[in-house]
């Protein structure tokens, strides 16, 4: 099973967005609305942000929102804050009890 | 506190073994299916397996047959053995928990992870 894409690295001055895309397979991302995104500080744990490719869980800022088309699903972050300099990394099912998970995009806040 | 600890990383030679530890607290690791998640130096994430509250266990590909997770109900703690290890098992390791309220393999607590290094 092959990562998913993503790009190695974005970035944003405080109170822009940004969006992160991860592009899979019809296999993984396009086959399944189980699309998750992580928010990694590195030396910390990683953080759950988005669920079902469009759903935040509890506690995560409105400022965080997903979507999917085809096999492309996207991170946008909006109102950038300095806080949400991190590794960010899309994961997704990919069937048979597998998981895939994206290359990790840098996210730079200028 | 809940939380996740992992421990037991350290440097190993090519073909030896290893085990990985991780406490939890504040829940119960027999409840709630468990996964491991781990990082290689420079690179992405990568799921490496997952046990169910059941027992049911499964790994990715890449690990099948060497490593093998379990978990132990009387200390809290989730293990992951690892044998016949390569330089590209090389990682942090994460411990992580599935988020029960939800039907698939979502993660809502994670650990800050242990370093294995395989290298002669």
């Amino acid at each position: 099973q092959s990562a998913l894409t993503q790009p190695r690295s974005v970035s944003g001055s405080p109170g822009q967005s940004v969006t992160i895309s991860c592009t899979g397979a019809s296999s993984d991302v396009g086959g399944y609305n189980y699309v998750s995104w992580y928010q990694h500080h590195p030396g910390k744990a990683p953080k759950f942000m988005i669920y079902d490719g469009s759903k935040r869980p509890s506690g995560v800022p409105d400022r965080f929102s997903g979507s999917k088309s085809g096999n492309t699903a996207s991170l946008t972050i909006s109102g950038l804050q300095p806080d949400d300099e991190a590794d960010y990394y899309c994961c997704s099912y990919a069937g048979t009890y597998t998981l895939v998970f994206g290359g990790g995009t840098k996210l730079t806040v200028l | 506190e809940v939380q996740l600890v992992e421990s037991g990383g350290g440097l190993v030679q090519p073909g030896g073994s290893l085990r990985l530890s991780c406490a939890a607290s504040g829940f119960t690791v027999s409840s709630h299916y468990m996964s491991w998640v781990r990082q290689a130096p420079g690179k992405g994430l990568e799921w490496v397996s997952i046990i169910y509250s059941g027992g049911s266990t499964y790994y990715a590909d890449s690990v099948k047959g060497r490593f093998t997770v379990s978990r132990d109900n009387s200390k809290n703690t989730l293990y992951l053995q690892m044998n016949s290890l390569r330089a590209e098992d090389t990682a942090v390791y994460h411990c992580a928990k599935r988020a029960e309220w939800l039907l698939n393999w979502y993660f809502d607590l994670w650990g800050r992870g242990t370093l294995v290094t395989v290298s002669s």
